[in-house]
This record gives C-alpha cells, structure tokens and sequence, in this order.
C-alpha cells in the first residue's frame, strides 16, 4: 500500500527553466510534508517543508503547493540549475510521531 | 555533512550471515530511524527509537532488530540474510519524537548479500 506516490520516476529540464515535481497521498492523517534531495553516494537531505494547514511555501528558488482537496503537492524549481540533479522524495509524516512516509523519488536532470 | 555518522559504509556477506550496522546521530539527537532503500525503491521505514525506547516499527523483518544504547547510539542487527536484503540502509536521527519532522540522515550503508 504506497501512502505516498510519486509517478514520474524521472524528469528532464534545460537549465533556466521551471521543474515542477509532483506527489500524491492517500492517508488523509498526514499533517505535514517535505521534500528531500539526494546526490549519489549521500543521504537524503532536506529541502523544504509544508504544514497541512498551508497551501505555500517558499525558500528563494524552491517553492513547494499542497492542494489538500486533491491530496497532491508539488516542487517548483525557478530557474533550475544544474546542480539542482539529484533524486527528489516527496515525504508525509502522520500526526503522532516523526515518522515519514516517502514516494520512490522523482531523478530530475538538469542539462544546460 | 549531517553530523550523522554510519558504519560500515560498504558491507559484503554471503546468505545466512549477520551483520550490525552501526549509527551515531547528531549531538543532541534523542531520535533515531532506520531506513532501508532497495535498488530503485523509495525509503521504507524500519523503526525508530527515542532515548532508547522503541517509539515506532514499520515494515521490518523478524530477522531484523534493532536498539539504541544509554549514549543515544544506535545498532541494526539484521540475521539469516538473503539475497534480497541487499539495499542501503540509512539512519536519520531528529531532535525529538514528534516536531516539525526534518530528519537527518546518514550517507548510509551499503549491504551487499551474494
């Protein structure tokens, strides 16, 4: 049972563009969502976050939209760089407790 | 860097053996969590430990065990291993039980099982 999808095993952007990642959620008991980055050979690390009771949040070129109703967020990358590839999770965490669900990760590729 | 640190970071056994892997959170870290990535899968939950109780379990195996120790460090034993135990298996740890839900993780740890 994936709680937590992210349909796009891969992406590709020129340099300077918008990437726009997506994730979807089942569990409506998710009150909160990240996003994570992962370069080769490095764990995940953290990105930006989204409490349940925000539809936006921004930290300069990313920015991330929770659209409840649909139980679907997403990533803008404006403008993207190509330092910016890397494997992108999507994460939800249930009210009790810390623990985070993640998607299967979105590889994007930046080319310039 | 994390301030999470894992070891070994490469590991390679044959079906049947045992391996712990090791995890130091970040200094001040109550929380630990243990991850396993299979090749192309997303991060599975295994469990969590807070101050050295078991806080949360996920989808881990019987085979599999785990434990946090008086210095906050944290083991993962995993037994009888097959070939399809082979994955990275990453800790994260967090200041508390339940905040804001940013986890720090490791580089991870790499088991190979031939």
């Amino acid at each position: 049972d994936q709680q937590v999808k992210q349909n796009s095993p891969s992406l590709s952007v020129q340099e300077g563009r918008i990437s726009i990642l997506n994730c979807d959620y089942t569990n409506s008991m998710f009150d909160y969502f990240l996003w994570y980055k992962k370069y080769p050979a490095e764990g995940p690390t953290f990105l930006i976050s989204i409490s349940s009771i925000k539809d936006k949040n921004e930290d300069g070129r990313f920015t991330v939209f929770l659209n409840k109703s649909a139980k679907h967020l997403s990533l803008h990358i404006v403008p993207s760089q190509p330092g910016d590839s890397a494997v992108y999770f999507c994460a939800a965490r249930r009210s009790a407790g810390n623990m985070l669900t993640f998607g299967g990760g979105t590889r994007l590729m930046v080319k310039p | 860097d994390s301030g999470v640190t894992q070891t070994p970071k490469h590991l390679i056994t044959a079906t049947g053996q045992r391996v712990t892997l090791r995890c130091s959170p970040r200094s001040g870290d109550l929380s630990v969590y243990w991850y396993q990535q299979s090749l192309d899968q997303g991060l599975q939950f295994l469990i969590q430990y807070y101050n050295g109780e078991e806080r949360a379990k996920g989808n881990i195996l019987e085979r599999f065990s785990a434990q946090q120790f008086p210095d906050l460090h944290s083991e993962l034993n995993l037994s009888s291993l097959e070939l399809g135990d082979s994955a990275l298996y990453f800790c994260a740890s967090s200041v508390g039980a339940g905040s804001t839900g940013e986890l720090f993780f490791g580089e991870g740890s790499r088991l190979t099982v031939l």
